[in-house]
């Protein structure tokens, strides 16, 4: 139980384009999910907080224009990167929180390496 | 505020011997604290949590950490490593009465097993 997959798992873009990664729970429902991005052998940096039906909260210094969070249904919220440039080239991994127990877990989705021309 | 120290940015080991990874924290409300593997190009597993209950916990893969709270620390430990180990480890801490679950990780630990 409590898996949590991405689409795409690797994407390549030009300079200029926009980006749409999917992250979905599987088999519960999340109504929070956290978007992190990863620079290579670094820890993860929180992006932001997406709650269902809500606009996200984003961390200190992430351009909430830049980078898009919907968090439409109870399974599926989506980062976008607009006008995605080579700086914005990284890991992007996505997490659902899964309250089990009164005690809260994340769980992880596969991440999503992107690649900016 | 709460944040993690890991000590150690990489530790190697030889395959059978003990595996330790050190995790301190800081937090100035009760915290639950977690341990992930990332194996490279993939997210992060779940290994195990504290939450309040029993000191030793016990993860999957034969991993186990201890909270001690007078040491604010939370260290992992496998008796005896195997190849498949090798992987980045985080410490991870949640805030969970004022920061809605977010998890504040530590820089993570490389751990290489040596044959």
């Amino acid at each position: 139980g409590a898996v949590v997959s991405q689409h795409p798992s690797w994407v390549i873009c030009k300079s200029g384009t926009s980006v749409k990664i999917e992250c979905r729970s599987l088999d519960f429902q999340a109504t929070t999910m956290f978007w992190y991005r990863q620079f290579p052998k670094q820890s993860l940096m929180l992006m932001a907080t997406s709650n269902e039906g809500s606009k996200a909260t984003y961390e200190q210094g992430v351009e909430k224009d830049k980078f898009l969070i919907n968090h439409a249904s109870l399974t599926l919220s989506t980062l976008t990167v607009t006008s995605a440039h080579p700086e914005d080239s990284s890991f992007y991994i996505c997490s659902a929180r899964a309250p089990v127990q009164g005690a809260d877990t994340q769980y992880f989705g596969p991440g999503t390496r992107l690649t900016v021309l | 505020a709460q944040s993690v120290t890991q000590l150690g940015s990489h530790v190697s080991v030889s395959e059978g011997a003990l595996v330790l990874l050190r995790c301190n924290y800081s937090s100035s409300v009760p915290p639950y604290l977690f341990w992930y593997v990332q194996y490279p190009n993939q997210g992060l597993q779940l290994l195990l949590k504290y939450t309040s209950a029993a000191t030793l916990v016990k993860g999957i893969n034969g991993f186990e950490a201890e909270f001690k709270k007078s040491e604010t620390s939370f260290h992992l430990t496998k008796p005896s490593a195997h190849m498949s180990d090798a992987a980045e480890y985080f410490c991870a801490v949640s805030d969970i009465f004022g920061q809605g679950g977010k998890l504040i990780f530590g820089q993570g630990t490389e751990l290489s097993v040596k044959p």
